[in-house]
Formats: structure tokens, C-alpha cells, sequence
């Protein structure tokens, strides 16, 4: 099966500074790689995704860049904000639908 | 766009007695509905997979017995785990999706307490 291996575990940054996280996986079938933003208690909420045939995105402070020849992709925060601070998930999903989950990475903002 | 809603949000039982969570699509048509388990300050983990009108496809070492899931229209999911216990208190967490090729979104999920 899938396996997605997500870095760093934890990630401490100052207000202003980028944050960058990276997942790597293993099924080269896998075609979409959602980002989801986790707060304490709260549901993942979708921030980004890219598909196998797009190579970079970006949406304003943030963009996922996906490199299918190594299989990894990564998530880049610019001007990084006290409200980012959360735990982020990386997600690789095959065509038959099922999504394997990054371990997540504790962002944290120091002001 | 796309809510989906999950209930109850929070839940305590006795441990031996059973809990119905429910996941509803509110504004579109579900055809795939998963229910994942998140440990506190762990990933998410698949639990099972379900498909509208037929049975549910659950992850490797996930009791099927103890965690009933039930997906009898497009727009409704029922996760129920029957005589539970201690180890079983955890976020359980929904997610639904049109299609394949559409992004899924989640609920906003339910903590379970057995006590």
C-alpha cells in the first residue's frame, strides 16, 4: 500500500519568516496531494492541493510544489502569521480514492 | 460549498454499551463516505471505507464486529462502535466525497470518552 512520510515533526518559525514541510510517498499510481490545516480539536480543513499533472500551485501566502520523478512534494508558507500555527497534514490519494496521511508537522508562530 | 456534518461532537459512555456517530453530507450527494480514528498528536488513520448501498471495505486490523458502519443513502453514514471500552475513546473523524476524482471533506468530528 501507500506509505507517506512527512517532515519535519515539528516546526518552529518568527512571525514573517517562510515554513517549508515536505512529504515524500511511495505509490507512484498516487495522482492527487491534498494539504489540510488541523487545529487543536477541530476537523482538517483542506488549504491546498495539487494533481499529478501540475508541477507547482500557490494561493496567495501558500504553495505545494510536487516533483512525481523523486515522489515528493512539499508545502511552502511565506510571511508566515501567529494564526498558521497549527498541526498540517500531507495526504497522497490513489484514483481508487483512498488518501494515506502524513504523521503531520506542529507549525508554531512565535510573534 | 461542500459541508458535511457529523453528530454528536462530543459523546461519554459507560464502557459496555454502544455509540451511533452519525455523518451527513448536507449539500451534496455522497457517493463515498470514510471514517478515520486520530489519536491525540497522531495522523489520521483509515478505518474503513464506505460505498453507498453495499458493505463497508475496513482497513487491515480494524474489527468489523466492533465498528459497524452503515451507509444506507447518499447522504447519510453511521459509524457505531457496540460494547465499547476505555480503549476506545478517541476522535473519530468522517470524511465524504461526490466521486473519485473530487476532493473529500470532513466532518467536524466526534469525541469519544468510555468511561
Amino acid at each position: 500500500g501507500e506509505n507517506v512520510e512527512q517532515h519535519p515533526s515539528t516546526l518552529s518559525v518568527q512571525e514573517g519568516d517562510s515554513a517549508v514541510i515536505k512529504c515524500t510517498y511511495s505509490d507512484s499510481a498516487s495522482n492527487y496531494f491534498p494539504w489540510y490545516k488541523q487545529e487543536l480539536g477541530k476537523r482538517p480543513q483542506l488549504i491546498i492541493d495539487i494533481r499529478s499533472n501540475v508541477g507547482e500551485k500557490k494561493d496567495q501566502r501558500i504553495a505545494v510544489t510536487l516533483n512525481k520523478t523523486a515522489k515528493h512534494f512539499s508545502l511552502h508558507i511565506t510571511e508566515t502569521q501567529p494564526e498558521d500555527s497549527a498541526v498540517y497534514f500531507c495526504a497522497a490519494r490513489t484514483n481508487a480514492g483512498k488518501s494515506t496521511f502524513g504523521d503531520g508537522t506542529t507549525l508554531t508562530v512565535k510573534p | 460549498g461542500a459541508v458535511v456534518s457529523q453528530h454528536p461532537s462530543r459523546v461519554i459512555c459507560k464502557s459496555g454499551t454502544s455509540v451511533k456517530i452519525e455523518c451527513r453530507s448536507l449539500d451534496f450527494q455522497a457517493t463515498t463516505m470514510f471514517w478515520y480514528r486520530q489519536f491525540p498528536k497522531q495522523s489520521l488513520m483509515l478505518m474503513a471505507t464506505s460505498n453507498e448501498g453495499s458493505k463497508a471495505t475496513y482497513e487491515q486490523g480494524v474489527e468489523k464486529d466492533k465498528f459497524l458502519i452503515n451507509h444506507a443513502s447518499l447522504t447519510l453514514s453511521t459509524l457505531t462502535v457496540t460494547s465499547a471500552h476505555p480503549e476506545d475513546s478517541s476522535f473519530y473523524i468522517c470524511s465524504a466525497r461526490r466521486q473519485v476524482t473530487t476532493e473529500a471533506f470532513f466532518g467536524q468530528g466526534t469525541r469519544l470518552t468510555v468511561v
